[in-house]
């Protein structure tokens, strides 16, 4: 089976620096999914960023970037630029090739400091 | 176009009490999966539906228990509720159950065991 690990419970940040989430992974596949979710207090999990395993390149959306290491089955969110609407939990999930079901870490909690 | 809603918002139940919550799916996705996040956790896996039919279920015991509807809507029921049961119950869809597509979280319902 697959597991997610996070382990950083809670981060903080300065409002407009840059600050990175660890997430490491154990799996025997070779083709799957990762993804970033966000969780604000009203509790909807928001998609922030995807990474296809095929790819080599680390995917980015905006500010949010992912270091992605497949040897090392490591996992890793960039935010840039870090502004106070960012402040929520993070979680770090993985996804099976032709599976609907997510594999959900531990979550970081992410505090913005003004 | 409204996204996955969820109803009840919150609720309490007494011990040994049965549940049903309740899911729409954004127009158009005919993938419905269940998710249990129990405070200061990751989500877990419950069940997922497509077309009608359950295409994959999680380390639940029998007393939780799911249909999906020809309109794509889906319960979940949980039968003699334990305290252990309080928690986030998130609702998620997609298009279909390809892994490339993208999965969408309502925000949730909380149900209270007392």
């Amino acid at each position: 089976a697959q597991t997610v690990t996070q382990s950083q419970p809670e981060m903080s940040v300065q409002e407009a620096e840059t600050v990175t989430l660890s997430c490491t992974y154990d799996t025997s596949e070779s083709d799957y999914y990762l993804f970033w979710y966000k969780q604000p207090p009203s509790r909807q999990m928001i998609l922030v960023i995807r990474q296809e395993a095929y790819k080599q390149q680390n995917a980015t959306e905006n500010r949010f970037s992912v270091n992605f290491q497949k040897a090392a089955k490591s996992f890793s969110l960039k935010i840039s630029d870090s502004q106070l609407g960012d402040a929520a939990m993070y979680f770090c999930a993985y996804r099976s090739q032709g599976a609907q079901k997510l594999v959900f870490g531990q979550g970081t909690r992410l505090t913005i400091n003004p | 176009d409204a996204g996955v809603t969820q109803s009840p918002t919150h609720l309490i139940k007494t011990r040994g009490q049965q549940v049903t919550l309740r899911c729409s799916p954004i127009s158009g996705h005919k993938s419905v999966s269940w998710y249990q996040q129990v405070l200061g956790q990751g989500p877990q896996f419950i069940f997922q539906y497509y077309e009608k039919e359950e295409r994959g279920r999680g380390n639940f015991p029998d007393r939780f228990s799911a249909r999906q509807f020809p309109n794509y809507s889906s319960e979940l029921n949980v039968n003699a509720l334990l305290l252990g049961d309080s928690a986030l119950y998130l609702c998620a869809s997609s298009l279909g159950s390809s892994t490339g597509n993208t999965i969408y979280f309502g925000e949730g319902s909380w149900l209270t065991v007392v």
